[in-house]
């Protein structure tokens, strides 16, 4: 596609229920990323996928959260047990290259997950 | 470990006034820096990027920033501001060593008054 898509937009949820959030990158991108924004917060980095190398998972909260990447495209962030805490917009991220000089990261419009 | 610092949480200026956000950034390598915008229910855009050549960088939307090693500062600029600025503005570290994860500050948020 033309840019990065998330979906759902919008996402409503329980407590307690599992919720996943979809990231169609651009293609040929190599590099992918989650962001979570918070209320009025900055981006904290949640998960970063580069190419066929183990994902850096360092900015996951909890063992709740998970995320694949499948066949080097679409990728999948998962949180199972929601809580409240975990409402905020989550973000996608694609990049074309691997390393220095930086790279564009193309971002898509995010995820706004509400948990009730 | 890489890190970034926005100096401002908030800046409001009048329109037609010069626009200074400030960042300082930790690297232990040369890092790659950028400036992002993020609009009222809009996606991040890139205004510019530093990745080792030319120190003063030239964005979109008239904005412009100059990398100072001495300093470990990369302050984004516009010599007069114009309403549509007025933004959330993100200062943006890489992880050095071929890994191009990104470092966000945490914010400037920019207003315009008329």
């Amino acid at each position: 596609g033309a840019g990065v898509s998330q979906s759902p937009s919008n996402k409503v949820t329980e407590k307690g229920k599992d919720v996943e959030l979809r990231c169609d990158p651009i293609s040929g991108h190599t590099a992918l990323y989650w962001y979570r924004q918070s209320l009025g917060q900055g981006l904290e980095f949640l998960i970063y996928f580069q190419g066929n190398s183990a994902p850096d998972k360092s900015g996951l909260p909890s063992d709740r959260f998970s995320a694949e990447r499948t066949g080097g495209s679409v990728s999948t962030l998962t949180i199972q047990r929601t809580q409240q805490e975990d409402s905020a917009v989550y973000l996608c991220a694609s990049s074309p290259h691997r390393g220095p000089p930086g790279a564009e990261a193309f971002f898509g419009q995010g995820t706004r997950l509400t948990v009730v | 470990a890489q890190s970034v610092t926005q100096l401002d949480s908030h800046v409001s200026v009048s329109e037609g006034t010069p626009v200074l956000l400030r960042c300082n950034y930790s690297s232990s390598y040369s890092p790659s820096l950028f400036w992002y915008v993020q609009h009222p229910n809009k996606g991040l855009q890139l205004l510019l990027k530093y990745t080792s050549a030319a120190t003063l960088v030239k964005g979109i939307n008239g904005f412009e920033a100059e990398f100072k090693k001495s300093e470990t500062s990369f302050h984004l600029t516009k010599p007069s501001a114009h309403m549509s600025d007025a933004a959330e503005y993100f200062c943006v570290v890489t992880v050095s060593g071929g890994y191009n994860k990104l470092i966000f500050g945490a914010g400037t948020r920019l207003a315009v008054h008329p």
